[in-house]
């Protein structure tokens, strides 16, 4: 069973940080992995999609790497700000069910002026 | 990119009661699957809806508790039935589009925030 864990759970940095977010997964046997933002309450905006096949994926502030073979992802976020504050969650995509995707439990990111 | 549009965006229930809730899409789909998000904690995938077929539900989660409606491919209905104070989730709709049979980046719509009293 896909195991996904994200490292830290949560994480206070001053406006205009650079910061990475962890996640790593047991089963490196994955077709995608995608990092989402949930703002409290609300639903999930997709923030970068990696293909098993790819390295890393870039937008704007925002880079994912992905090592499948050590089961690891980062998600970069350069020059930190206070509307960046969310959850940020990792899920990978993966098994015998296509679609199903598998979530970490997020890190609770908060960006102080 | 898909946009996905959920009702109720919050309810507040009488325990016992059952609550329908809506998941339109823009264009068709596939696939589409409903979570819940309990307090506190992260997704969990309750049940794939594919039109034409019945719902695939994962452990833990059963059809008469959830029974799940996929009349077309644009909209999928998730009722909770005879719910409980621990049926108080976020629940949300997601679906991922798969052309060429690609995987694809799932898209989530804003959720239906359900407190049951």
């Amino acid at each position: 069973k896909q195991e996904v864990t994200q490292i830290p759970a949560a994480l206070s940095v001053p406006e205009g940080e650079n910061l990475v977010l962890n996640c790593s997964f047991t089963d490196s046997a994955i077709y995608n992995l995608q990092w989402f933002r949930q703002d409290p309450g609300k639903g999930l905006t997709s923030l970068l999609l990696i293909q098993s096949s790819q390295r890393e994926q870039t937008s704007g502030r925002l880079n994912a790497s992905l090592d499948k073979s050590s089961g690891r992802s980062t998600l970069y976020i350069a020059a930190s700000q206070p509307g960046d504050s969310a959850t940020y969650l990792c899920a990978v995509g993966g098994g015998t069910s296509y679609g199903k995707l598998t979530f970490g439990q997020g890190t609770i990111l908060t960006v102080h002026p | 990119s898909a946009v996905i549009s959920q009702k109720p965006s919050r309810d507040i229930c009488q325990r016992g009661t059952s609550l329908t809730i809506q998941c339109q899409v823009d264009s068709q789909v596939t696939m589409m699957f409903w979570y819940r998000q309990q307090p506190g904690q992260s997704l969990t995938l309750i049940a794939t809806a594919n039109q034409g077929s019945e719902a695939t539900y994962e452990s833990g989660f059963v059809i008469d508790k959830f029974p799940i409606s996929r009349p077309n491919l644009t909209f999928s209905t998730l009722t909770v039935s005879n719910m409980s104070p621990e049926d108080s989730s976020i629940y949300l709709c997601s679906v991922e589009d798969l052309p060429g049979g690609a995987w694809a980046e799932a898209f989530f719509g804003q959720g239906t925030r359900l407190t049951v009293v």
